[in-house]
């Protein structure tokens, strides 16, 4: 099983350029995560999606947006790349109350 | 609110030494808490959790039990290697379920020879 698969892997963006990172799951997963990753920080929410058709903004979500486009895939965003949005991306996926989330392996992205 | 405090980095620990990772927490009603891992490169994995009071989470000789008198959920392993090296995150998911885990800052553990 793929489980969770984000892409691309590496971005280098320009400041002011926009981009999507794309996740998508095989486990028929409701709950969908966006967290972004910088050192001393830890894992902070971006957005969430409880269910297909629900997005819900989380602690950092200013600068993003989402798209549950199905039950599989949840995209994130990024219409105007800046330099504070430099960091590592996870998407991950939840089947439900006290089960673990499963995570992809990244995405690092670096606005210049 | 809903929150996990655990104990700064970085731990640099020699290989077989104890190790204990401090985690406490605050939340409404009764949380289930995690300890999930994340090796260099690597997106987080889940280590072990506990789902109620008094339960011990276990799995690769590392530990933790929820304790809610002290709203803690300590991790431990008697005797590390250099495997163990890694970024260890504690978490917890309120009570109400489909609320998104709430995660700590994570602890860097480097495991020496």
């Amino acid at each position: 099983n793929a489980g969770v698969t984000q892409t691309p892997k590496f971005q280098v963006l320009k400041t002011g350029q926009s981009m999507t990172l794309q996740c998508a799951q095989d486990m028929n997963h409701n709950s969908m995560y966006w967290y972004r990753q910088d050192p001393g920080m830890g894992l902070r929410l971006i957005y969430y999606s409880a269910s297909e058709g629900t997005t819900d903004k989380g602690e950092v979500p200013n600068g993003y947006n989402v798209s549950r486009l199905n039950k599989r895939e949840f995209s994130l965003r990024l219409e105007s790349a800046a330099p504070s949005q430099t960091s590592v991306y996870f998407c991950a996926s939840h089947p439900g109350a006290n089960e673990k989330l499963f995570f992809g392996s990244g995405t690092q992205l670096s606005v210049l | 609110g809903n929150s996990v405090t655990q104990m700064e980095g970085p731990v640099t620990l020699s290989e077989e030494a104890f190790l204990t990772i401090n985690c406490t927490y605050t939340a409404t009603g009764y949380p289930s808490l995690f300890w999930y891992v994340q090796y260099p490169g690597e997106g987080l994995q889940l280590l072990l959790k506990a789902t109620k009071a008094d339960d011990k989470g276990s799995n690769k000789g590392f530990e933790a039990t929820y304790r809610k008198e002290t709203t803690s959920f300590h991790l431990e392993k008697g005797s590390v290697q250099v495997s163990d090296s890694a970024v260890y995150f504690c978490a917890l998911v309120p009570f109400s379920g489909n609320t998104p885990l709430v995660f700590g800052k994570g602890t860097r553990l480097s495991v020496i020879a």
